[in-house]
């Protein structure tokens, strides 16, 4: 069964420590999303990556935030330093792009992060 | 530039009646609209999308949606809630050439009532 696999399911950190979420996407998948959930700001786009490319971090806060994927089956999303406001729920998604967009991304489980 | 306006932040609603979760859309290229649902605690799946042909798109448990070019809108609909369909459901646009980039409206969270 394929699924998106994340880790850590549950994060708790005092602020100014560093947090690192890993992510190991659908084998064969070559788009790889982050996204960050909040009750007050929805679903947000933080970064992808096509072909273990980075496409678009616009949506990240750079001066802290960073994502990369070393290889295929391992993308990461690193906070340095951590502040409270960065607590949420972030989820890893991938999907297949072969040049006709299907739409189907396909969700991990989400890593709940909370900084103290 | 996307985006998605989902203009009910909340639905109650008993079982076994109908219920609408509207979507609205802004976007100055052709698009694919899509909704997903997210049980607690959970990620979120995909329920049905529109890419091209029928305007009118079914999932497999009941659930249905419209695409109207003209309103601009991708409403969700099912004649007869369970409780089970009790989750949050997001409404998504993406568009050619996009990589699958999903841009997400706010979410309405349905709830279904005994």
């Amino acid at each position: 069964d394929a699924r998106v696999t994340q880790t850590p399911r549950h994060k708790v950190t005092e602020m100014g420590q560093e947090v690192t979420m890993r992510c190991q996407p659908i084998l064969g998948h070559n788009t790889v999303f982050w996204y960050r959930q909040t009750m007050m700001q929805g679903l947000e786009l933080l970064a992808y990556f096509r072909n273990r490319a980075p496409l678009d971090d616009s949506g990240m806060p750079k001066d802290r935030f960073s994502a990369e994927m070393p290889d295929a089956t391992l993308a990461t999303l690193k906070i340095q330093p951590s502040e409270p406001r960065d607590s949420a729920v972030y989820f890893c998604a991938s999907g297949l792009d072969i040049g006709q967009n299907t739409g189907e991304l396909f969700f991990g489980e989400g890593s709940r992060l909370t900084v103290l | 530039a996307q985006s998605v306006t989902q203009l009910d932040s909340q639905v109650p609603v008993f079982e076994e009646a109908p219920v609408e979760l509207r979507c609205n859309y802004s976007s100055s290229v052709s698009v694919y609209l899509f909704w997903y649902v997210q049980y607690p605690n959970q990620g979120l799946q995909l329920l049905l999308k529109y890419l091209s042909g029928s305007t009118l798109v079914k999932s497999i448990n009941g659930f249905e949606a419209e695409f109207n070019k003209s309103q601009t809108s991708f409403h969700l609909r099912k004649p007869s809630v369970h409780i089970s369909d009790t989750a949050e459901y997001f409404c998504a646009v993406s568009f050619s050439g996009g990589y699958n980039k999903l841009i997400f409206g706010a979410g309405t969270r349905l709830a279904v009532h005994p």
